[in-house]
């Protein structure tokens, strides 16, 4: 998805906060999702945002959404060696049915 | 439930052969995606049905590749002939209602064409 951009990477030492950052062109989505990828699994969700939201928290996962800048970030608290993987982020516009996914964030965790 | 279900989990075949690749979407669901993963392209969207009709099939790369839902519970995704630009890992996903950007993923088919 050109229209979605992420970094590629991020390394995280253990016990400490993650965040993982993506912008979006489409004024117009409605709803902004991160997904959860482990090796050699499908993609997995984590959680969603609205587009008149500005804030979700879910346990150890906060999302921040700034509609002005079309900038989506997804923080992972206390990361843990299980949160390594690669995190989509993804976009639903308002006159579609499908999703528009970035390339991706690898995230490193070490000890 | 068992979640969406794919076969095979890994091909090897060999350029000009056909590849049938299968899914099994969750019970209820009515929307069913085919994704293509690549180190190159990231994950593409191929094909997407709604009611097992075909919505939108702009993703489909060539007239080698097409996609059937016969019914609610089972999906085809068949490439012929294949080639070795074709080797991707291949993902089916589902979802239902207004909550289309849910999606539950398969396992995944990993593809290789020699």
């Amino acid at each position: 998805g050109e229209d979605v951009e992420q970094s590629l990477f991020l390394s995280v030492r253990e016990g400490d906060s993650s965040v993982i950052n993506c912008t979006y062109t489409d004024s117009s989505s409605t709803y902004l999702y991160w997904y959860k990828q482990e090796p050699g699994a499908g993609l997995q969700l984590l959680t969603y945002i609205f587009s008149n939201m500005d804030m979700k928290q879910d346990q150890r996962l906060t999302v921040l959404l700034n509609k002005k800048d079309k900038h989506l970030s997804l923080r992972i608290a206390d990361t843990q060696t299980g949160d390594s993987a690669i995190y989509f982020c993804a976009e639903r516009r308002a006159d579609d049915y499908k999703l528009s996914f970035g390339a991706g964030t690898t995230v490193t965790v070490r000890a | 439930d068992a979640g969406v279900i794919q076969s095979p989990r890994h091909e090897v075949t060999e350029m000009g052969q056909e590849v049938t690749l299968r899914c099994k979407p969750i019970s209820g669901h009515d929307y069913l995606f085919w994704y293509r993963q690549t180190m190159m392209r990231g994950l593409e969207l191929l094909i997407y049905f709604n009611n097992n009709v075909p919505i939108d099939d702009s993703g489909m790369p060539e007239d080698r590749f097409s996609a059937k839902m016969p019914n609610a519970s089972f999906s085809t995704l068949k490439i012929q002939p294949s080639e070795p630009r074709d080797s991707a890992v291949y993902f089916c996903a589902s979802s239902w209602g207004e909550h289309t950007g849910e999606l539950f993923f398969g396992e995944g088919s990993r593809l290789t064409v020699l």
